[in-house]
């Protein structure tokens, strides 16, 4: 079945440690996402990728860094710079730029959990 | 004050009961999503629309874009129907979308 696949589902870092959240797309995709979700809040991007080897920050990308090597990959790094990182991340795709008119596809998401 | 409200932000009902969940925006918008959370976190596209009034089973979406207004209404409710419904708008000068907090909904059997 197509879809998007991201792990891990639940993850725990030390303060000072980078961490990486895998993001991988089946649909063929072009455009892919990272949102943050915070208790109360709306979702908030953090960054965003319309093409392979391009990418460009969103509303709040400090603190985090991406690549997309691939059409169907788009990692997320939680680096220690960031200095609130306990949230859900949700990864999401569409066929083209959402001014296209295309729908978004988002995956299960991650936990991360700073001890 | 944010771009997207949704109202109420969480909301009982009795199964069976019709449900209405409400979303303003300020923003000009080429189109409006609805979105449903399960609890696990995942989410799942229910609508995208533009103009008008679009149906999928019990889930119905209207939108007025002179009023800047959407409602999602769900009938005959059922407890599998608890999760939280998210409205997101596309601005018409961006690709982006920007979300409402969402609105907690549980279906009491």
């Amino acid at each position: 079945d197509g879809g998007i696949t991201q792990s891990p589902k639940y993850l725990f870092r030390k303060e000072g440690q980078n961490v990486t959240l895998s993001c991988e797309q089946n649909l063929n995709h072009d455009a892919m996402y990272w949102y943050r979700q915070d208790p109360g809040q709306g979702l908030r991007l953090i960054y965003y990728s319309q093409i392979v080897n391009d990418f460009q920050k969103g509303d709040i990308a400090e603190g985090y860094s991406v690549s997309r090597e691939k059409k169907e990959s788009f990692p997320l790094t939680v680096t220690s710079a960031q200095k609130n990182p306990t949230a859900f991340y949700l990864c999401a795709s569409s066929m083209a730029p959402l001014f296209s008119g295309n729908t978004i596809y988002f995956g299960e998401g991650s936990w991360l959990t700073v001890v | 004050k944010n771009e997207v409200e949704q109202s109420p932000q969480n909301l009982t009902a009795q199964e069976g009961e019709f449900i209405t969940i409400n979303c303003s925006y300020s923003v000009g918008i080429s189109a409006l999503h609805w979105l449903q959370q399960h609890p696990g976190g995942g989410i799942v596209s229910l609508f995208m629309l533009s103009s008008g009034k679009k149906k999928h089973g019990r889930l119905i979406a209207t939108i007025n874009i002179q009023e800047k207004h959407s409602s999602l209404h769900i009938t005959a409710s059922h407890p599998r129907d608890s999760a939280v419904y998210i409205c997101a708008v596309r601005e018409t000068s961006g690709s982006r979308l920007t979300f409402g907090e969402g609105t907690q909904l549980t279906v009491n059997p």
